[in-house]
């Protein structure tokens, strides 16, 4: 059975603060991992990653893959109270053109304190 | 460039009853998926669509069905419902399959 597991479930920070969000995986047919930010609607697409060891940055967030670990990290720097969200991490998965789908993980509910 | 649009945003039913969810892609979106969204489980993949076919279905029961047109929109049905069925569902779209960007999601809520 396909699973990806994130940790911790939930972290609270203060302001500037740097956290650092866990992503493991056990999936099979995997083609990318995913990071998605969710407030209190729709998830928002942070990053996807197809290759260990290759950083992706975008402001104070970043993540990297390691595929041999079967792992990803995702790290906010400096952090600020519009980061308190729940952040999914999710394991895009298919073959031969087929069977798409992505597994998540139950997500980190991360709340950043003023 | 609009987003995913899903609707309605809110939705109550009673058990036994059915209901039809719609979602319009982004432009030019072919992939359309579904997911069902609740606190115990999280979100859990439902199916997945791509130029009217469908590629690929989670598991849940036979319930719950879903199609997509030729303009891309889709359309997700659940029949018989049950309060279990309560949940938030969410439809994400994408040109070939990833990444995948999602709307709003509709809330049912099943008395």
């Amino acid at each position: 059975e396909d699973k990806v597991v994130q940790s911790p479930l939930s972290l609270v920070v203060h302001e500037g603060d740097t956290v650092t969000l866990n992503c493991s995986y056990e999936v099979t047919n995997f083609r990318s991992l995913l990071w998605y930010k969710q407030e209190k609607k729709a998830p928002t697409f942070l990053f996807m990653l197809t290759s260990s060891g290759i950083e992706k940055k975008s402001g104070r967030l970043s993540s990297i893959l390691d595929k041999k670990e079967l792992f990803s990290i995702l790290n906010i720097t400096a952090t600020q109270t519009g980061d308190s969200a729940v952040y999914l991490c999710a394991a895009f998965l298919g073959s031969g053109g087929s069977n798409y789908k992505l597994t998540f993980g139950k997500g980190t509910l991360l709340t950043v304190n003023p | 460039k609009a987003g995913v649009t899903q609707t309605p945003r809110y939705l109550i039913k009673t058990r036994g009853q059915q209901v039809t969810l719609s979602c319009s892609p982004i432009s030019g979106h072919r992939s359309v998926s579904w997911y069902q969204q609740t606190p115990g489980q999280g979100l859990q993949f439902l199916f997945e669509y791509f130029s009217e076919t469908q590629r690929n279905k989670g598991n849940f029961p036979g319930r719950f069905s879903g199609r997509q047109f030729s303009n891309s929109r889709s359309e997700m049905n659940v029949s018989t419902l049950e309060l279990g069925d309560s949940a938030l569902y969410l439809c994400a779209s994408s040109f070939s399959g990833q990444p995948q960007h999602f709307g709003d999601g509709t809330r049912l809520s099943i008395l």
